[in-house]
């Protein structure tokens, strides 16, 4: 299938690494923050998300950390799989009735044998 | 189905053609959202549906763009006289709430204007 992202940001680990995907969102009045996988060919896939009163949260394997004085927010997988390979996106959610997601630019994860 | 389905899985239109895609959202799901998708780059809004009614249109880019979801669950955006820059991916989603709560994307339809 088509690629997604061909001129995304690229972050290449070696497999059993830890990962880190950084984002940095755009409106500070923003309350919900979700990452996404995106993978060739396919729509993007609900990781994790945290709301604007938590500064962390844990997956299976992700983490996901939020630092809201410099609108920064991060993914961390631990262990990573060559399945991880795709593009990571941010998204960020204005709350109440904006259910609209605004999504950043998107990193693409290349996790190498 | 257990998903977001959306078809047809791609389309080739000629430029002056109109086209319509289809979302089939989760089963219960309230809200519903369609994106567009530049190659290259993140999903952006079109428009969000919440049951039957359209509560917000404001990312469809010009008035050829027309969307609706008239018994609550499936919908379809129809683009008329389709010109090159309309080429992009179709991404649907729905959620179960009103807000804030988890949307599931559909594969999306790939559209080609030639």
């Amino acid at each position: 299938g088509e690629s997604v992202g061909l001129h995304l940001p690229t972050l290449s680990v070696q497999e059993g690494d830890n990962s880190i995907i950084n984002c940095a969102y755009s409106n500070s009045a923003s309350d919900y923050f979700i990452w996404y996988k995106q993978e060739s060919g396919k729509g993007p896939q609900f990781i994790i998300d945290i709301r604007s009163n938590m500064d962390k949260r844990q997956g299976q394997r992700v983490t996901v950390l939020l630092n809201k004085t410099v609108k920064h927010l991060s993914l961390q997988i631990a262990a990573t799989q060559p399945g991880d390979s795709a593009v990571y996106f941010c998204a960020e959610n204005l709350g109440g009735t904006a259910s609209k997601l605004t999504f950043g630019t998107g990193t693409r994860l290349q996790v190498t044998l | 189905g257990a998903g977001v389905s959306q078809s047809p899985r791609y389309k080739v239109a000629k430029r002056g053609q109109d086209v319509a895609l289809r979302c089939d959202p989760i089963s219960g799901h309230v809200s519903l959202f369609w994106y567009q998708q530049a190659l290259g780059q993140g999903p952006e809004f079109l428009t969000y549906f919440q049951n039957e009614a359209q509560l917000d249109k404001s990312g469809l880019p010009s008035d050829r763009f027309f969307a609706e979801r008239p018994e609550g669950s499936v919908s379809t955006l129809k683009i008329q006289r389709t010109q090159q820059e309309d080429s992009a991916v179709y991404l649907c989603a729905s959620s179960l709430g009103q807000t804030n709560t988890e949307a599931f994307f559909g594969q999306g339809t790939r559209l080609t204007v030639v």
